[in-house]
């Protein structure tokens, strides 16, 4: 089972609001990742946790605010955002971070982000 | 930096056709490369894994791997329409502070039409 589940699908929030994204993995895998996607770009890293250590922030604005409660469970807390920060973010999670097949990523359906 | 670049795209073939897609990397210590297929709205989903140099095929799919060369392609032999889609490459350096992250080429819109 390769499945990473994510909710909501759909979120719309002012700038004032706060709102958690969930991810959630059942396959054991020690290596949760966050991007976002803007369209017709590529995924952008954001974080990386490796056995429930925060081990890359890619500069992320600190409006963006993530957590890993345990091995299973991934968070990113949203505080303050800006209309920019619409998108599509999305959860991944891997064996790794390794070498090799251990650092296959697998997504999740991601969370549509809209900012007002 | 660590540069991934793909054929801009977009790629049209029609059913039936071989599709190729291309990537070039400029990280020589890269060791692990990857293709994902991403469908407009969704999520990128893996659809082949190479580490070694040479071809690897998975049904209709071969990737092919020339370290030397610091190449990557993707080959979809008899296309068809719900091939449709964004061809992510993404490339693995081995790193030690950097390990385990992806970086992405920009993709390559493939079209098959009937």
């Amino acid at each position: 089972d390769t499945e990473v589940t994510q909710t909501p699908k759909h979120l719309v929030m002012g700038m004032t609001n706060k709102k958690s994204l969930k991810c959630e993995q059942h396959m054991g895998h020690r290596a949760m990742y966050w991007y976002k996607q803007k369209a017709k770009k590529p995924p952008e890293l954001m974080f990386v946790y490796s056995y429930e250590k925060l081990s890359i922030n890619e500069s992320v604005p600190s409006r963006f605010s993530p957590e890993c409660p345990n091995s299973s469970l991934l968070n990113l807390h949203l505080h303050a955002l800006q209309p920019e920060d619409s998108a599509l973010y999305l959860c991944a999670s891997s064996q790794g971070p390794a070498r090799g097949h251990e650092n296959e990523q697998f997504f999740g359906p991601g969370t549509r982000l809209t900012v007002l | 930096q660590k540069e991934v670049e793909q054929n801009s795209g977009p790629l049209s073939v029609p059913e039936g056709a071989i599709a190729s897609l291309n990537c070039t990397y400029s990280d020589r210590v890269s060791q692990s490369f990857f293709w994902y297929r991403q469908y407009s709205g969704k999520s990128p989903e893996l659809i082949m894994s190479i580490y070694s140099n040479g071809d690897k095929e998975d049904g209709r799919f071969t990737a092919q791997l020339n370290k030397a060369s610091q190449y990557v392609s993707l080959l979809i032999r008899d296309s068809q329409p719900s091939d449709s889609a964004t061809y992510l490459c993404a490339v693995q350096t081995d790193r030690g502070s950097t390990l385990g992250r992806l970086y992405f080429g920009r993709g390559t819109q493939l079209t098959v039409w009937p």
